[in-house]
């Protein structure tokens, strides 16, 4: 089956803990982003990437970081997550000819206290 | 700059009525548009699609959506709400190179 899975589904923390949410694809897509989901404000992109290696900023990067060594696997980073960045999470992977059609993985909600 | 505004942040009907989610939308260029659709504690799904083609594009159960240049929308219709319907709803537009801009969403809820 084809798919987009994200570890944790839900995590508590607390400020300044250094925490990775992992996602990973099984249909050899180019392409993968993370989003949060915030009330009222949509989905907003924090980073991507085209392919193994290659990555760049979204439009909400400060305090995440990520790597893409693997194509399946695009692990998100808040090397020191503070109660701001208390949000839905998203990973999302497209294979690069069709990038608006967008798989989503379950989410994972995440708490700073 | 591209951008899309939802309309209406909450939309309520009864279950076999119709549905009208309102998406309008600015871009620079020549857009594609889409909605998502985001049942509870799920992931985004997309819904349908408009890529320059036919401006009235049909999507999965049931809805549709109007590309109208004239008045910069693209609302999504569905002539007969089911329960199932009931999620969030999402209008997307393309912002330049792989780049995906989300509206800030409309949740449906149907009645019995």
């Amino acid at each position: 089956e084809a798919q987009v899975t994200q570890n944790p589904r839900y995590l508590i923390t607390v400020t300044g803990k250094k925490l990775t949410v992992t996602c990973s694809q099984n249909m050899n897509h180019e392409y993968m982003s993370w989003y949060r989901q915030d009330p009222g404000l949509g989905l907003r992109q924090i980073y991507y990437s085209m392919n193994v290696e290659v990555t760049d900023k979204g439009d909400v990067p400060e305090g995440y970081k990520v790597s893409r060594k693997e194509k399946r696997n695009f692990p998100l980073i808040l090397e020191s997550p503070s109660p701001n960045q208390t949000s839905l999470y998203f990973c999302a992977s497209s294979s690069e000819r069709k990038f608006y059609e967008q798989y989503f993985g379950p989410g994972t909600r995440l708490t700073v206290t | 700059a591209q951008s899309v505004t939802q309309l209406d942040s909450h939309v309520s009907v009864s279950e076999g009525t119709p549905v009208l989610l309102r998406c309008n939308y600015s871009s620079s260029y020549s857009p594609s548009l889409f909605w998502y659709v985001q049942h509870p504690n799920k992931g985004l799904q997309l819904l349908l699609k408009y890529t320059s083609a036919a401006t009235l594009v049909k999507g999965i159960n049931g809805f549709e959506a109007e590309f109208k240049k004239s008045e910069t929308s693209f609302h999504l219709t569905k002539p007969s709400a089911h329960m199932s319907d009931a999620a969030e709803y999402f209008c997307v537009v393309t912002g330049g190179y792989n780049k995906l801009i989300f509206g800030a969403g409309t949740r449906l809820a149907v009645h019995p």
